[in-house]
């Protein structure tokens, strides 16, 4: 595709309820990350992977959350038991360096209720 | 670690007058610096970046940044602006150095542009 894809655009979950958030990546894009932005704040980082290893989860705020991306291509953010708490916008970007620039995706907006 | 502070949070400007978001970084090491722009429900989109080289960085849509090392900033100008560059603005600051870097952005709290005719 011509960028970076994420779905669903827009998802309500009730408490308790587990979701899971698609990002694709623009071809080719060897670095993928997951940044969480909240109502009125920057983005915040959460996860990184180079093709499909998983180098760096520090930004991930609980064990609840878990992300993967077993092909290097296609990746999923999973939430398990959503609380309120994680009502934000989850954005995707892909880059083919460090140094190059990161292209995002349009979002995904969990509202949990 | 590195943090960034963006020292406004709205910037109301009239339409063709300049205009400049300040940023300003801290970090332990060098860094690359970057301003993205968020239009409503979208995700962001790159303005300009500065990674090595001239500390006066021009970018899309006539703005410009100027690095500056001593003061650890980087404003974001533009010298005339329009309505159509109402938006949400984030400096954002990434480790430049080391194997182990990974390319992830900090980012501020966000500038909201407000151009008015």
């Amino acid at each position: 595709g011509a960028g970076v894809s994420q779905s669903p655009r827009y998802k309500v979950a009730k408490r308790g309820q587990d979701v899971a958030l698609r990002c694709d990546p623009i071809s080719g894009h060897v670095s993928l990350f997951w940044y969480q932005q909240a109502l009125g704040q920057g983005p915040e980082f959460l996860t990184y992977f180079q093709n499909e290893a998983q180098l760096d989860k520090s930004g991930l705020p609980s064990d609840r959350f878990f992300a993967e991306r077993p092909e290097g291509s296609v990746s999923t953010l999973k939430i398990q038991r959503t609380q309120q708490e994680d009502s934000a916008v989850y954005l995707c970007a892909s880059s083919t360096t460090r140094e190059t620039e990161a292209f995002f995706g349009q979002g995904t907006r969990l509202t949990v209720v | 670690a590195q943090s960034v502070t963006q020292l406004d949070s709205q910037v109301p400007v009239f339409e063709e007058a300049p205009v400049e978001l300040r940023c300003n970084y801290s970090s332990s090491v060098s860094v690359y610096l970057f301003w993205y722009v968020q239009y409503p429900n979208q995700g962001l989109q790159l303005l300009l970046k500065y990674l090595s080289g001239s500390t006066l960085v021009k970018g899309i849509n006539g703005f410009e940044a100027e690095f500056n090392k001593s003061q650890t900033s980087f404003h974001l100008r533009k010298p005339s602006v329009h309505i159509s560059d109402t938006a949400e603005y984030f400096c954002a600051v990434s480790d430049r150095g080391g194997s182990s870097n990974t390319g992830k952005l900090i980012f501020g709290q966000g500038t909201t542009l407000q151009v008015k005719p």
